[in-house]
């Protein structure tokens, strides 16, 4: 069983439109991440919820909107996407403070392409 | 805050030659260390890590011992296979705060 799943795997859309990302984790963690990789391959966190409350919330366009209805899930809606929002969007998860110490665990990424 | 900073560039080399990586920090408190690995068209994966001053972490014949000292947590594989071509970050988190902060990483090729 995959641990942290995303779906779907690659997303080609137009400029404008309203798409959305889901993952899901089977581990038990209460904790779970999006994180932005653009092209020069630079990873930079984008969100962070802990038992479904929003924890992190990094400079991030609000038409980046977050969504975690239960500890299991994490889900990513863009409004209006734009051509700079191209990028893998990888989630993640973690075990509360033991993720400090133990790391996080990633799904296999979501490429987005606006075009 | 807190920040990694790994070596400019990627880096190439051939099959069964000797690899470092360079990382440094910069953190309040003490650290937890970590190499992650993403192979072309993957996700990230934890190649190792280490969580105090002296550690070392090690994993598919890769290591990292944590330097307090330096600040550092070079990787280090002895004898590198074209399999392990592909991008290792380095990254922390801080105590008090659960927020992975990664490297820029480094694309590593290695040549048959």
């Amino acid at each position: 069983d995959t641990a942290v799943s995303q779906t779907p795997k690659y997303l080609v859309t137009q400029m404008g439109n309203d798409k959305s990302i889901k993952c899901e984790q089977n581990l038990g963690h209460d904790t779970m991440y999006w994180y932005k990789q653009d092209s020069k391959k630079f990873l930079k966190i984008m969100f962070s919820y802990n038992n479904k409350e929003l924890i992190i919330n990094e400079t991030v366009p609000n038409r980046f909107s977050p969504k975690s209805p239960d500890k299991a899930h994490l889900n990513l809606h863009i409004n209006s996407l734009e051509l700079g929002d191209s990028a893998v969007y990888f989630c993640a998860s973690s075990q509360g403070d033991l993720g400090r110490a133990s790391g996080y665990t990633f799904g296999s990424g979501t490429r987005l392409t606006v075009v | 805050g807190n920040s990694v900073t790994q070596m400019e560039g990627p880096v190439t080399l051939s099959e069964e030659a000797f690899l470092t990586i360079n990382c440094t920090y910069t953190a309040t408190g003490y650290p937890s260390l970590f190499w992650y690995v993403q192979y072309p068209g993957e996700g990230l994966q934890l190649l190792l890590k280490a969580t105090k001053a002296d550690d070392k972490g090690s994993n598919k014949g890769f290591e990292a011992t944590y330097r307090k000292e330096t600040t550092s947590f070079h990787l280090e594989k002895g004898s590198v296979q074209v399999s392990d071509s592909a991008v290792y970050f380095c990254a922390l988190t801080a105590y008090g705060n659960n927020r992975l902060a990664f490297g820029k990483g480094n694309q590593v090729v290695v040549i048959p």
